[in-house]
């Protein structure tokens, strides 16, 4: 398995520019995340999903957006980018670990994505 | 948004040392996990705790889930280099769901030669 994979690793972007961060999990977990980590500071949810087709709002979802057409792909997409952005972003997957069935809280980490907008 | 207070920010230690840090809150966590993350990669889990008064051991390093569901701490014994990085506590607050992952700021580990 590749796990959880992010493209691309780095870019740089103009304010105002457009771009979609990939993600992908080939290990078949219903429950998919986006987070994003500045400086110093922890992990913040911006999306999840909890399966194909639905997708719910984290704590810092503003200036971003999310689909989830299969189980396996969890595209973010950031429409007019602005500085505030300039962040690295993870992406996450999970299932219920052995013995739970209703926590989702076993999350696997992508490499993230570096992005810079200037 | 929930807050979890992760301490030390940072730890300056010898190779062989041990290791503790912590993480606390003010509101009831139902499950709390340790991440460690190295330079340039995502968070990686350490050890994952499920029930309060739980203590769980990962090798070199041991969790515990604290009585009173607010807080939890991470101890690993004789350190060596490849466990320089950041260390990262989770907590869920609420009993499933996708949401309720808070993450503290983090724990960064120094080994000096």
């Amino acid at each position: 398995n590749a796990g959880v994979t992010q493209t691309p690793k780095f870019r740089i972007l103009k304010i105002g520019q457009s771009m979609t961060l990939q993600c992908a999990q080939d290990m078949n977990h219903n429950y998919m995340y986006w987070y994003r980590q500045d400086p110093g500071m922890g992990l913040k949810l911006i999306y999840y999903s909890v399966g194909a087709g639905i997708t719910d709002k984290g704590e810092v979802p503003n200036g971003y957006n999310v689909s989830r057409s299969t189980t396996e792909d969890f595209p973010l997409r950031l429409e007019l980018a602005a500085p505030s952005q300039t962040s690295v972003y993870f992406c996450a997957s999970s299932y219920p670990p052995s013995g739970h069935p209703n926590l989702q809280e076993t999350q696997y980490f992508g490499p993230g994505t570096r992005l810079l907008v200037l | 948004g929930q807050q979890l207070n992760q301490s030390p920010q940072s730890m300056f230690i010898q190779e062989g040392e041990d290791v503790s840090m912590n993480c606390t809150s003010s509101s009831i966590f139902n499950t709390w996990l340790w991440y460690k993350q190295d330079p340039g990669e995502g968070p990686v889990l350490l050890i994952a705790l499920y029930k309060a008064g739980e203590l769980t051991s990962n090798g070199r390093l041991t969790a515990q889930f604290g009585i009173t569901r607010k807080d939890s701490f991470l101890n690993i014994s004789a350190s060596i280099p490849s466990d320089v990085g950041i260390y990262f506590c989770a907590g869920q607050h609420s009993g499933g769901g996708a949401d309720g992952l808070t993450f503290g700021k983090g724990t960064h580990l120094i080994i000096q030669p």
